[in-house]
């Protein structure tokens, strides 16, 4: 089963609009991380937003906020006011607590085009 | 403070031939983990470092990789005899040891196999 799943391969927001990019995930750890990258066609992966599952408050910083639902297993991104510098590839990620290292396991990721 | 670096950005080379590349992590970071993108797809994580030590490795794709970090510091990872499927995106990231920090990744070794 996929660990995490991204559903919308692409996405269309108009500029200044706020946009949701949905994420699922599966695990039976009951600790675990979650984070929000953004790939520009650049190529490089900037982080944009950390959730630990036992986080009472959904995270924020800056215009991205997380819905983060635990029951549901979801923690979607949600972008405010939405830029032209925010068209990108967003990748959702998890980091269970009992996998050595941290490793990060990735979804396959939104294209995200905001129009002006 | 300066990110993960890696060196080359783009390396092109003929089938069967072995290729090094490099990563410079944020200096004060003790974890190191590589991942492979191939084009459309999320990162896949590969083999990652505590200080100098491989902690995790069984993720690498093959014998033919493999990955050092001998003082702790800089990293390489090496593909012997490449193959046309290991055209992919190699990516390095660094992370600080405690469980909620980030990996910051560098800008990537995109590797072409003619």
């Amino acid at each position: 089963a996929q660990k995490i799943t991204q559903t919308q391969p692409g996405m269309f927001v108009q500029e200044k609009e706020a946009v949701t990019l949905d994420c699922t995930y599966d695990t039976s750890d009951p600790s675990y991380g979650l984070f929000w990258y953004k790939q520009p066609s650049s190529g490089e992966m900037i982080f944009l937003i950390y959730q630990g599952s036992y986080d009472q408050q959904n995270a924020t910083e800056g215009r991205y906020s997380l819905n983060f639902q635990k029951a549901r297993k979801s923690a979607n991104l949600v972008i405010s006011a939405s830029q032209l510098g925010d068209s990108a590839m967003y990748f959702c990620a998890m980091r269970e607590n009992n996998n050595a290292g941290n490793m990060l396991t990735f979804g396959g990721g939104t294209r995200l085009m905001v129009k002006p | 403070d300066t990110g993960v670096s890696q060196d080359p950005r783009h390396k092109i080379t003929k089938r069967g031939q072995n290729v090094t590349f490099r990563c410079d992590p944020i200096s004060e970071h003790n974890r190191l983990y590589w991942y492979r993108q191939t084009l459309g797809q999320g990162p896949e994580f590969l083999t990652y470092f505590q200080n100098e030590a491989q902690l995790e490795k069984s993720r690498l794709l093959s014998d033919r990789f493999s990955a050092e970090r001998p003082k702790g510091s800089f990293s390489t990872l090496e593909i012997q005899r490449t193959e046309q499927g290991d055209s992919a995106m190699y990516l390095c990231a660094s992370s600080l040891g405690t469980v909620n920090q980030p990996q910051h990744f560098g800008d990537g070794t995109r590797l072409s196999i003619l």
